[in-house]
């Protein structure tokens, strides 16, 4: 069945240091991808997306490539804000009907200053 | 892009009442909305799909007796915990989106349910 893995966090960093936070996923078809981010006591805000192999999501200085190849949608920041600190969860939709998401289990990011 | 307010934020009840929780997409008009819940340090877990006029879909495991969903009208969803226990206690999340392929649905804010 569909699938998502996500590198078990929690991830801590110093600010300004690179994350990357790995994403794999199984799926049949062609599932549309996309990372979430929760920040505490919060619902989920959509961090950016992909939709179909090679397109490159970016929102925030944060990016992710879809890779149909590696079946991987890993995270990247080139400098992270203490700001950045959350929950980041991977997910695909695997149909038309949005919303029907299915998410790694998250990973904490926590950044120092 | 669009807002989806979820209500109330938190709630502690006591054991053996019921609990409603509702969900509003309150400048689209939301086809199907989606229930998720999620426990401690682990990710959300879909529950139930709503679409408007139709009896809610859930996803094995889920009582649909105990989690009694209502998609009455575009814009609201409420979803109704019943004679709550502990174990139900957990963040309830819902999401609002509209039919088609690849278009993004939005979340509420969720909701802290404590069951005492």
């Amino acid at each position: 069945g569909n699938s998502v893995t996500q590198m078990e966090g929690p991830v801590t960093l110093s600010e300004e240091a690179f994350l990357t936070i790995n994403c794999t996923y199984t799926a049949t078809g062609y599932p549309s991808l996309f990372w979430y981010v929760q920040y505490p006591g919060e619902g989920l805000q959509l961090l950016l997306k992909a939709t179909k192999a090679d397109d490159k999501g970016s929102n925030k200085g944060f990016e992710a490539t879809y890779r149909k190849e590696t079946t991987s949608f890993h995270l990247e920041k080139g400098s992270v804000q203490v700001s950045d600190s959350a929950v980041y969860f991977c997910a695909l939709n695997w149909s038309s009907n949005t919303g029907k998401l299915i998410f790694g289990q998250g990973t904490t990011l926590q950044v120092k200053p | 892009g669009a807002v989806v307010s979820q209500h109330p934020s938190w709630v502690i009840c006591k054991s053996g009442t019921s609990v409603k929780i509702e969900c509003r997409s309150l400048d689209f008009q939301a086809t199907t909305m989606f229930w998720y819940r999620q426990f401690p340090k682990q990710s959300l877990m879909l529950m139930a799909t709503s679409n408007e006029g139709s009896k809610a879909t859930y996803e094995q495991g889920v009582e649909k007796d105990k989690f009694l969903i209502n998609h009455a009208s575009l814009t609201l969803s409420t979803l109704t915990v019943t004679s709550a226990h502990p174990e139900d206690s957990s963040f309830y999340i819902c999401s609002a989106g509209q039919q088609g392929a690849n278009t993004e649905a939005f979340f509420g804010q969720g909701t802290r349910l404590t069951v005492v």
